[in-house]
């Protein structure tokens, strides 16, 4: 499977623990992006990487939440001391930046639930 | 800023026959693109359809086919012979055009359950 994955597809946890979400984008692609997408909403932007380099973050991504992306490969999205407002779906999308129209491309995301 | 809404909260629609689903938006750029979505229960989201604004010829797949209003700011997505695979939440979303934009992030509406009944 070529497409995009994300580890894991589901985690519960508590309030106050730190938790660390992966993803793997299609191989050939420089472009990752973070959504995140509660209950019956649509995803929301939350920050995206040019190859290693987090280019924009969105008010959304409080000081509680880090990303990164090592050698533009994989991601990981870390939300410490986690909240249960921080409960949703996190989507994560890659593209090949070029000329013109770029298509994103979406994982199957990872559900977090804080109890 | 943009912003993308979707008024239809749920429709349903019988197995064969058409069904259209409403988008509005807003913003104050002059290039940019839409772009419909599927998200079947439990699977990853899938590109249905998108459309560049400066075309004034509405975008087609096979199925799926839209309106599009720019003066209106209006983007509808039409589905005709719907099949039960189709059920899905689907969303309209806008992107900045790459020559005002360098992010490539996409602004979601909060999206239409569609639900195809036998």
């Amino acid at each position: 499977d070529t497409g995009v994955s994300q580890d894991p597809r589901h985690k519960i946890t508590k309030r106050g623990q730190n938790v660390t979400f992966r993803c793997d984008p299609i191989s050939e692609h420089n472009r990752l992006y973070w959504y995140r997408q509660t209950l019956g909403q649509g995803p929301e932007f939350l920050t995206y990487f040019q190859n290693e380099a987090q280019l924009e973050k969105s008010r959304l991504l409080s000081d509680r939440f880090s990303a990164e992306r090592p050698k533009g490969s994989f991601s990981t999205l870390e939300i410490q001391r986690t909240e249960q407002g921080d409960s949703a779906m996190y989507l994560c999308a890659s593209s090949y930046r070029a000329f013109g129209f770029n298509e994103q491309f979406f994982g199957p995301g990872t559900r977090l639930t804080v109890l | 800023a943009q912003t993308v809404t979707q008024s239809q909260p749920e429709m349903s629609v019988q197995e064969a026959e058409t069904v259209t689903l409403s988008c509005t938006y807003d913003t104050s750029e002059n290039n940019y693109y839409l772009f419909w979505y599927k998200q079947p229960p439990s699977r990853q989201m899938i590109l249905v359809i998108r459309q560049e604004a400066y075309k004034q010829q509405n975008a087609t797949e096979n199925r799926f086919s839209v309106n599009f209003q720019k003066a209106a700011k209006s983007f509808s997505l039409k589905i005709s012979d719907s099949q039960l695979g189709d059920t899905a939440m689907y969303f309209c979303a806008f992107m900045k055009h790459e020559v005002s934009s360098n992010t490539g992030k996409l602004i979601f509406g909060q999206g239409t359950t569609l639900q195809v009944k036998p």
